[in-house]
Formats: structure tokens, C-alpha cells, sequence
């Protein structure tokens, strides 16, 4: 069964230009996390927030936490050719089996 | 630097081939997944293993079976392979599962075509 949506599905943005991708999940959740998958690679692991958490920050990566709305966002500011990949948000149920299951991600374009 | 490795980018067979995807992981971590991805579908739970000889299925483990003799290696097999298995093979691995820190780490993935 399939948790977390990301929304929108595709977003085309100009380099220098803030990304913004939003998750919604359905159950309780332990942590979210968010991955990258550039094309045809495998995911990479950008953040993990946990339940008791509101907003978390890396780097260029901003992810906030809204467990009364079950919805996530993941803001990379300020974006690059580079962030061109795919990203997929993944979550842990609470009194599930601690395997995060995954969206079906949103494409993200950054256009030079 | 942490390493999932899967045998193959990329592999063409024939319907009806057994067709075998390894994955080696040289953390040491103690959990291992399989995982197919398909435009629009995301990324899907084949089986999971928890430990050495220990196999769970996940969402959608029909037509495959796995095995894990040794920790650092986990097999995917598809025993008679069909078209409807063309897909992206994804390996993960993760430490022993806690609440706060199941991270998967992902090897490059196994592109596969059956014809």
C-alpha cells in the first residue's frame, strides 16, 4: 500500500528559483524522509524529520512536518541545473514495521 | 564511503529465463530490500529480509523469491521470467531497524527488459 503522495506530480522552474514539493500521507507516521533519484540511478537519502518534529533544515533543503494536516514540504531554495531529479517523500507508520513506504515522487526540472 | 552494489545496469532476457539479480552491501547493515519501479507506480516492496536466511514479502511478491545465505548479499529471483516483469530492480539496505533511523541506502538499480 502506497503512504505518502507527492504533489505536484512535475515542476518546471528557472535556476536561482525556489522548488517547493509537498507529501500527504493517511496514517500515523514515526518519520518521513525524503529521497533523491536522479534518472535512471538509484534514490539517495536527503532528510529524515521525525514525528515530533516541525521543520529541519540541510543545507539548500528545508522539509517542515505537519502531522495534524499529515502533509510534508520539501523547499530547496535557490536551485540549480544540478537538483534536476526526481524526489520522493517515504514514510514509517507508527506501529508498523519501521519500512518506509514511498510515493509515487514529483520530477523536478531546473532549467539552466 | 557506504556501498550497495547491484551485478548488472542493465539485462535483456527471454520470457521464461530464470533470471538472477544480486545485490552486495558492505555495511554491514542487517536489513535488505527489493524493490521494483514503474513509471507512475513509484517504487514497490518485492521482499525484505531482516537477517541472514530471513525473508519477508512485501506488496507485490508474486512470480519472485529471493535468498540470503550470507549478510552482505541478497538475491532476487525471478524464476520464470515474464514481460510484465520489464521493470527498474531497486537494492536498498538499512541498519537494524529502530524507530528514528531506517535510512535505506539504494544501489544504482537493475534496469530489465524481458522480451
Amino acid at each position: 500500500s502506497q503512504q505518502g503522495e507527492e504533489d505536484p506530480q512535475a515542476l518546471s522552474i528557472q535556476e536561482g528559483e525556489n522548488a517547493t514539493m509537498n507529501c500527504s500521507y493517511k496514517t500515523s507516521i514515526n518519520n518521513l524522509q525524503w529521497y533523491r533519484q536522479n534518472s535512471g540511478r538509484g534514490l539517495v537519502h536527503l532528510i529524515l524529520i521525525r514525528s515530533n518534529e516541525r521543520e529541519k533544515h540541510s543545507g539548500r533543503l528545508r522539509v517542515t512536518l505537519d502531522t495534524s494536516k499529515k502533509s510534508s514540504s520539501l523547499l530547496i531554495t535557490a536551485s540549480r541545473a544540478a537538483d534536476t531529479a526526481s524526489y520522493f517523500c517515504a514514510t514509517d507508520e507508527s506501529g508498523g514495521s519501521y519500512i518506509p513506504t514511498f510515493g509515487r515522487g514529483t520530477s523536478l526540472i531546473v532549467h539552466p | 564511503d557506504v556501498k550497495v552494489t547491484q551485478s548488472s545496469r542493465y539485462l535483456v532476457k527471454r520470457t521464461g529465463e530464470k533470471v538472477f539479480l544480486e545485490c552486495v552491501q558492505d555495511m554491514d547493515h542487517e536489513n535488505m530490500f527489493w524493490y521494483r519501479q514503474d513509471p507512475g507506480l513509484g517504487l514497490r516492496l518485492i521482499y525484505f529480509s531482516y537477517d541472514v536466511k530471513m525473508k519477508e514479502k512485501g506488496d507485490i511478491p508474486e512470480g519472485y523469491s529471493v535468498s540470503r545465505e550470507k549478510k552482505e548479499r541478497f538475491s532476487l529471483i525471478l524464476e520464470s521470467a515474464s514481460t510484465n516483469q520489464t521493470s527498474m530492480y531497486l537494492c536498498a539496505s538499512s541498519p537494524r531497524r529502530t524507530r528514528f533511523t531506517n535510512e535505506q541506502f539504494f544501489g544504482p538499480g537493475t534496469r530489465l527488459t524481458v522480451l
